[in-house]
């Protein structure tokens, strides 16, 4: 049974602050991992990443995937109160259609 | 610019009610998926349609019926609703295996 595992479930952090969010997976046949941030309704894409090693970056976020120890980093630096959301993490297959989600990470932002 | 529009965004039913939820996307994307949120589980994925007229079933499928009427629109049908189906529902739509999926604004769903 394919798993991803998302840690910590919640954090707590003062504006300012860095931030590393942690997905692991045990997948049959990966393909890709996905970054979403949910905010109050719908997951807004943040990331695909494919190829390990190499890191996707926008503005403070940044994320990388290590395709050896099956595992994806998430970070977001100078934390912002609008950083505060519920990040998502899934995985594709090449075997299948469907988007694996992670229970998510739960950040609060403090000013 | 419309992307996944979901209908209803609440809708509170009685326990053995049946209703329909809507889903139709604008992006021409192939894929469609049906996924239920509740707190502390994340996104569970409860039906998919991988092209129209294919349909498969997720993680939790019992309880629940899909159809995919056409390449826009993907429905989620509660034969006779259940307490344990009290979610939020999210229904999104992909172009193929190399992009990312986008979801609609999802629908509350109380069964009393």
């Amino acid at each position: 049974e394919d798993k991803v595992v998302q840690s910590p479930l919640s954090l707590v952090v003062h504006e300012g602050d860095t931030v590393t969010l942690n997905c692991s997976y045990e997948v049959t046949n990966f393909r890709s991992l996905l970054w979403y941030k949910q905010e109050k309704k719908a997951p807004t894409f943040l990331f695909m990443l494919t190829s390990s090693g190499i890191e996707k970056k926008s503005g403070r976020l940044s994320s990388i995937l290590d395709k050896k120890e099956l595992f994806s980093i998430l970070n977001i630096t100078a934390t912002q109160t609008g950083d505060s959301a519920i990040y998502l993490c899934a995985t594709i297959t090449n075997s299948g259609y469907a988007l694996n989600f992670g229970k998510g990470t739960s950040l609060l932002v403090t000013p | 610019n419309a992307g996944v529009t979901q209908t209803p965004k609440f809708q509170v039913l009685k326990t053995g009610q049946s209703m329909t939820l809507q889903c139709a996307q604008d992006m021409n994307h192939n894929s469609m998926y049906w996924y239920r949120q509740d707190p502390g589980m994340g996104l569970r994925l409860i039906y998919y349609s991988a092209s129209e007229g294919t349909t498969d079933k997720g993680e939790v499928p019992n309880g629940y019926n899909v159809s995919r009427l056409n390449k826009r629109e993907f429905s989620l049908r509660l034969e006779s609703a259940a307490p344990s189906q009290t979610s939020v529902y999210f229904c999104a739509s992909r172009r193929d295996l190399n992009t990312e999926a986008f979801f609609g604004q999802g629908t509350r769903l109380t069964v009393v």
